[in-house]
């Protein structure tokens, strides 16, 4: 079945980096961009961007602007979000979606359809 | 950016109740517009895109109108499973997705 399965919790310090992997199946790998969104705790779900796996492109939402980093391994159909200069606001979980393309009509709706499993950043001293 | 706004940010509600949670952007969206449902410890589950088409498998109890600027969801005759956090979504802008704050449905 079609699923994305999160690399595992992981505790940094102020200032570290943390790389949080996405591993696809079910489906072509190629044919889809993944979106990165986190929720801290108690907050609402925060956009941070997105990579498409075929091509590589990538777009970042503008909080996050030169902190992170989203690569892709096509032979191992798996996407990567590096996060860097992390600070305790960033202990949150981390998600991966799979985002589809859905026509009606005039309209072309892009949606959160597939969601990873999840990975908890902990960013504490 | 384009920010969501939804209300209320919690309600509390009976089995068998009508609920009805409002999502209200900064801008003209048009439909473009889903609602995701997470329930404590899983990640979200999308129900409804496009405003108001629901996914396959998505009880017809959940429903979605709106267009512009306002939205609605509407859940009519809540069943325990409904129980969970709902929040709106735009794509509207698809270099910049938004959600809206969350909605909780929480037992009375």
């Amino acid at each position: 079945q079609v699923q994305l399965v999160q690399s595992g919790s992981e505790v940094q310090k102020p200032g570290a980096s943390v790389k949080v992997s996405c591993k696809a199946s079910g489906y072509i790998f190629s044919s889809y961009a993944i979106h990165w969104v986190r929720q801290a705790p108690g907050q609402r779900l925060e956009w941070m961007g997105w990579i498409k796996a075929g091509s590589g492109i990538t777009k970042y939402s503008q909080n996050f602007q030169g902190r992170i980093t989203f690569t892709r391994d096509t032979s191992a159909n798996t996407t990567y979000m590096e996060l860097s200069s992390l600070r305790s606001e960033d202990t949150a979980l981390y998600y991966c979606a799979r985002v589809t393309v859905t026509a009606s009509g005039y309209y072309s709706y892009y949606y959160m359809d597939v969601w990873g499993t999840g990975t908890t950043v902990i960013v504490s001293s | 950016d384009i920010q969501m706004t939804q209300s209320p940010s919690s309600l509390s509600a009976s089995v068998g109740d009508r609920v009805t949670i409002t999502c209200r952007a900064s801008q003209s969206i048009s439909t473009y517009l889903h609602w995701y449902q997470q329930k404590p410890g899983k990640a979200p589950n999308v129900l409804i895109y496009g405003a108001s088409t629901l996914l396959s498998g998505v009880p017809s109890r959940f429903s979605g109108s709106g267009s512009g600027t306002d939205f609605t969801l509407t859940i009519n005759g809540l069943q325990l499973e409904d129980f969970a956090t709902y929040y709106c979504q735009q794509s509207y802008n698809i270099h910049a997705l938004s959600f809206g704050g969350g909605t909780k449905v929480e037992i009375k």
